[in-house]
């Protein structure tokens, strides 16, 4: 089954406890994004990808890192979490078609809470 | 500030009943436009999507309706089921700014038995 998954789905953990979400695709998509969903704001960018070892800002990147060692691949570091970064993460992939971002396929989510 | 502004935050419709989701722009060169559904516990999904060249597209019981002069853009989701209770997010991309998403605030839609 085409899919992209999301490890762990919830996790609560305390401020500056360094952590990691996984984020893995079947379906050999170039292109893999980050956004976090809070209240209001729907979904915002953290970085994305658009292949190995390609990585870039997106519209709120600060507290976050990134890496792209694999094309399924693509993991979200908080190397220092604070209470602000609690939030619904979501991972996303798909085709680029010249150049261009084609339809994207979401993970179920992560649920973080940082105390 | 929000690029795309959508409204309402949430919304209460008895099954039957049309839903009604508005979405707001600024920027004039986003040329796609696209609807997510999103159900609990889940991730969102392309529910459907329009260019600026047409004014409405429809799809089954969901229709988009573009206003390019009013820079709006609105989804109407005829006969409402509770099937369709989900979260809805509009959303805006130029694509030759390489497609990139701009999502609005979201709309949670319960639809009453």
């Amino acid at each position: 089954e085409a899919q992209v998954t999301q490890n762990p789905r919830y996790l609560i953990t305390v401020t500056g406890k360094k952590l990691t979400v996984t984020c893995s695709q079947n379906m050999n998509h170039e292109y893999m994004s980050w956004y976090r969903q809070d209240p209001g704001l729907g979904l915002r960018q953290i970085y994305y990808s658009m292949n190995v070892e390609v990585t870039d800002k997106g519209d709120v990147p600060e507290g976050y890192k990134v890496s792209r060692k694999e094309k399924r691949n693509f993991p979200l570091i908080l190397e220092s979490p604070s209470p602000n970064q609690t939030s619904l993460y979501f991972c996303a992939s798909s085709f680029l078609l010249s150049g261009s971002i084609g339809e994207q396929f979401f993970g179920p989510g992560t649920r973080l809470t940082v105390l | 500030q929000q690029q795309v502004k959508q409204s309402p935050q949430s919304l209460i419709v008895q099954k039957g009943g049309i839903s009604i989701i508005n979405c707001a722009y600024e920027n004039t060169a986003f040329d796609y436009f696209p609807w997510y559904q999103q159900f609990p516990g889940k991730g969102p999904a392309l529910l459907i999507a329009i260019r600026p060249d047409v004014s409405e597209k429809k799809e089954g019981r969901f229709t988009i309706s573009f206003n390019k002069s009013a820079k709006q853009f609105s989804l109407h989701i005829m006969d409402s089921q509770p099937g369709d209770s989900a979260t809805y997010f509009c959303a805006a991309s130029i694509k030759a700014a390489g497609n990139k998403l701009t999502f609005g605030g979201g709309t949670r839609v319960l639809v009453k038995p």
